[in-house]
């Protein structure tokens, strides 16, 4: 079975600071790893998406996400953090073969002023 | 291109009546997925659907929950007898691409189920 462990149920930063938000996984085979980010009230928006290739992946809004296959990781990254990047986000995985995403418990980001 | 959509995003019922939630998925995209997420907590897997097929259910509670995709029209989360444990945001999401792809599931606004 295929898991997602999100260990820090809130990561404060501070703006302009540089933030990570952590992410590792367990999954059969070749994995397929997704950031997203939810705001109040509102859907998942996709940010950024691990398939194969080059390990450090960039998205949406300035974030990318590096894939450390040894550590079973796919850290969240931005240089430089806005207060508005405050949201809930979530990491997936999902198998090669498979249909559904398996979520994190999600990581609540605060940035603050 | 308008992106996936949901309604109504909140729903509030009884216990006992049913609950029905709709989804219509992205232009170009035939392929739903259905995830409930219970408050504090992340989204859990429920069933996959293609056009008139459910693919796979294994994440649906065994009684009381049903979901379609008709050949026309959006696709149903239908829930029976609704019990106050069933209150969540439901989400739903689409693909363009089958199973096993590369292809990015992309996420609707949600519906918000309570039940009174």
């Amino acid at each position: 079975a295929q898991s997602v462990a999100q260990p820090e149920d809130q990561v404060n930063v501070a703006e302009g600071n540089p933030l990570t938000v952590k992410c590792t996984y367990s999954v059969s085979g070749n994995p397929y790893l997704f950031w997203y980010v939810q705001y109040p009230n509102r859907g998942l928006q996709f940010l950024l998406k691990y398939i194969t290739g080059d390990n450090l992946v960039k998205g949406s809004y300035g974030f990318e996400a590096e894939f450390n296959k040894s550590q079973t990781s796919f850290h969240l990254k931005k240089p430089s953090a806005l207060v508005s990047d405050s949201a809930l986000y979530f990491c997936a995985v999902r198998d090669e073969a498979g249909n559904m995403l398996t979520f994190g418990g999600g990581t609540r980001l605060m940035v603050k002023p | 291109n308008a992106g996936v959509m949901q309604n109504p995003r909140h729903l509030v019922r009884r216990r006992g009546q049913e609950a029905r939630l709709r989804c219509s998925p992205m232009k170009g995209h035939s392929h739903v997925y259905w995830y409930r997420q219970l408050p504090e907590e992340g989204l859990k897997f429920m069933v996959y659907l293609q056009k008139e097929n459910i693919i796979d259910e294994s994440g649906m509670p065994k009684e009381r929950f049903s979901a379609e995709f008709p050949k026309e029209g959006p696709s149903i989360l239908r829930i029976q007898q609704v019990v106050r444990g069933d209150s969540a945001a439901y989400f739903c999401a689409s693909s363009r691409l089958t199973s096993g792809s590369t292809d990015t599931q992309y996420f609707g606004p949600g519906t918000r189920l309570t039940v009174l």
